[in-house]
C-alpha cells in the first residue's frame, strides 16, 4: 500500500503526558499537511511542510504543539503537557507540489485525553 | 467569517435514488479549488472530486459529479445512483491561494442511504 499512513492509529494518555504522532506520505509528495478534526466537526488545518521546510505554523492550537518532518520525509506531531481538550482526531495528509494537485488523506490518529 | 457553508446537517436518500448535497464557498481570490472529501465511520478522508476555479466544464467521476456554479459561490455535489455504501459524512472544502496551503473544510453533511 502506498497511501498516507499514520501511527499509532489511537493512543490513550493521561492528562499532562506528552505524545508523539508519525505521519509517512505517499513518497513522491513534497507537501504535507497535519489536522486536527473534533467530533462532528470537519478537519482544521493546523501546519504545513514543504519538504523539511516548514512553512506555516501559525495555526497551531498553542505553543504545546509542535512539528517536524527534520528529512523532508515522514513528520511528527507532538503534543506536550496534552489537555482534554487535546482529544480528537488528528489527520495527516499529502500531496505534490503544483497547486491543482489534490491532498490525499492517512487514517489519522485517534487521541484520547484522560 | 466561515469559508465554506454546509446547510445540511443530515440527508437521507432512497438507495438507487441521486442526491445533491450543497456547498456555498466565500474568496476574494480568483484562483482556487473546491474539493469535495467522504468520511466514512472508519474516519478515513477520501477524496472524491476536485473542481479548479478556472476550469469551464462541471467536474465528473464515476457517479459523482459538481455542480459549480461561480457566479453564486456554490459547488454542489451529485451522487447519482445512490449505494449503501454512500452512507458516510461528506466534507466540502477549498483551497485558496497560489501557494496552496490555506485549505479550509466546511462542517460536513451526513448521508444515509436507505434501502
Amino acid at each position: 500500500d502506498t497511501g498516507v499512513s499514520q501511527n499509532p492509529r489511537h493512543k490513550i494518555t493521561k492528562r499532562g503526558q506528552n505524545v508523539t504522532f508519525r505521519c509517512d506520505p505517499i513518497s513522491e509528495h513534497n507537501r504535507l499537511y497535519w489536522y486536527r478534526q473534533t467530533l462532528g466537526q470537519g478537519p482544521e488545518f493546523l501546519t504545513y511542510f514543504q519538504n523539511e521546510a516548514q512553512l506555516e505554523k501559525s495555526r497551531l492550537l498553542s505553543d504545546r504543539f509542535s512539528a517536524e518532518r527534520p528529512k523532508g520525509s515522514f513528520s511528527t506531531l507532538e503534543i506536550q503537557r496534552t489537555e482534554q481538550g487535546d482529544s480528537a482526531m488528528y489527520l495527516c495528509a499529502s500531496k505534490r507540489q503544483a497547486f491543482t494537485d489534490t491532498q490525499y488523506f492517512g487514517p489519522g490518529t485517534r487521541l484520547t485525553v484522560l | 467569517a466561515q469559508k465554506i457553508t454546509q446547510t445540511q446537517p443530515g440527508m437521507f436518500v432512497q438507495e438507487k435514488e441521486a442526491v445533491t448535497l450543497d456547498c456555498t464557498y466565500d474568496t476574494s481570490d480568483q484562483s482556487y479549488g473546491l474539493f469535495w472529501y467522504k468520511q466514512p465511520s472508519s474516519g478515513e478522508m477520501i477524496f472524491l472530486i476536485y473542481q479548479g476555479s478556472y476550469d469551464e466544464q462541471n467536474a465528473t467521476e464515476g457517479r459523482y459529479s459538481l455542480n459549480f456554479q461561480k457566479a453564486r459561490k456554490s459547488a454542489n455535489l451529485v451522487i447519482s445512483a445512490s449505494q449503501l455504501g454512500d452512507s458516510a459524512m461528506y466534507f466540502c472544502a477549498m483551497r485558496e491561494d497560489n501557494y496552496g496551503q490555506n485549505f479550509v473544510f466546511g462542517p460536513g453533511t451526513r448521508l444515509s442511504v436507505l434501502p
